[in-house]
């Protein structure tokens, strides 16, 4: 099973649709990100978290939302989906004390709105 | 603020070396990771060099010179599955991975 667990995998939906993103992970990391790449533009940072009590913005987080709701969740919301917000959407998760303090990204969630 | 540049494509003959190049500016240095992404899968650590030199694991080495803000990673002896992104990034006010646009590898037989 993996460590970082994404749901939905895949997802098309329409314009103006509320979508949220699920992520969830049982490597017991306190922060957690969600991150955006498109072709040509790389991984884009939108939210990140480093405890149920703390929410940061990333480069480009107008358009989304996010909720820690314990350790182990985080999920990325969509409150109105626009079709340029169809992308390929990573969590990821890391631990400050390890000693590169690496990322370990979930599947990827593939979105696309029409 | 931070700045990634690294080659956008490559490519490479089965068997041969190849050098993939990654300059960075940053308002802090706190080490450059550099990860693997195969097509429509998730990116996976490869390295992470924080002091100058070359740091070798196995078949792949990574390259650090912070006065020159440059990188490199180097992949010996290419093997068709060496075919994916490369992503270059660094940390960014200590807490945060920013990433380059990575350079797509491919090895041709």
């Amino acid at each position: 099973d993996a460590d970082v667990t994404q749901t939905p995998r895949n997802r098309i939906t329409k314009t103006g649709k509320r979508i949220m993103l699920e992520c969830s992970q049982t490597k017991g990391h306190d922060r957690m990100y969600w991150y955006r790449q498109d072709p040509g533009l790389g991984l884009r940072l939108i939210y990140y978290s480093f405890d149920v009590k703390d929410i940061n913005k990333g480069e480009i987080s107008d358009g989304y939302s996010v909720s820690r709701q314990a350790q182990a969740k985080f999920s990325l919301s969509l409150e109105s989906a626009i079709p340029n917000q169809t992308a390929l959407y990573f969590c990821a998760t890391s631990d400050p004390g390890h000693h590169t303090g690496e990322l370990f990204f979930g599947e990827g969630s593939r979105l696309t709105v029409l | 603020g931070q700045n990634i540049d690294q080659p956008t494509e490559m490519t490479a003959t089965e068997g041969a070396i190849v050098q993939i190049n990654c300059t960075y500016q940053t308002s802090g240095f706190n080490g450059l990771f550099w990860y693997q992404q195969h097509a429509g899968e998730a990116p996976t650590f490869l390295s992470y060099n924080v002091l100058d030199g070359l740091e070798e694991k196995g078949r792949f080495s990574s390259f650090l010179s912070r006065s020159k803000g440059y990188s490199y990673l180097l992949l010996k002896e290419l093997q068709m599955k060496d075919s994916a992104s490369y992503l270059c990034a660094v940390p960014q006010d200590t807490d945060k991975l920013i990433f380059g646009t990575g350079t797509r590898l491919q090895v041709f037989p």
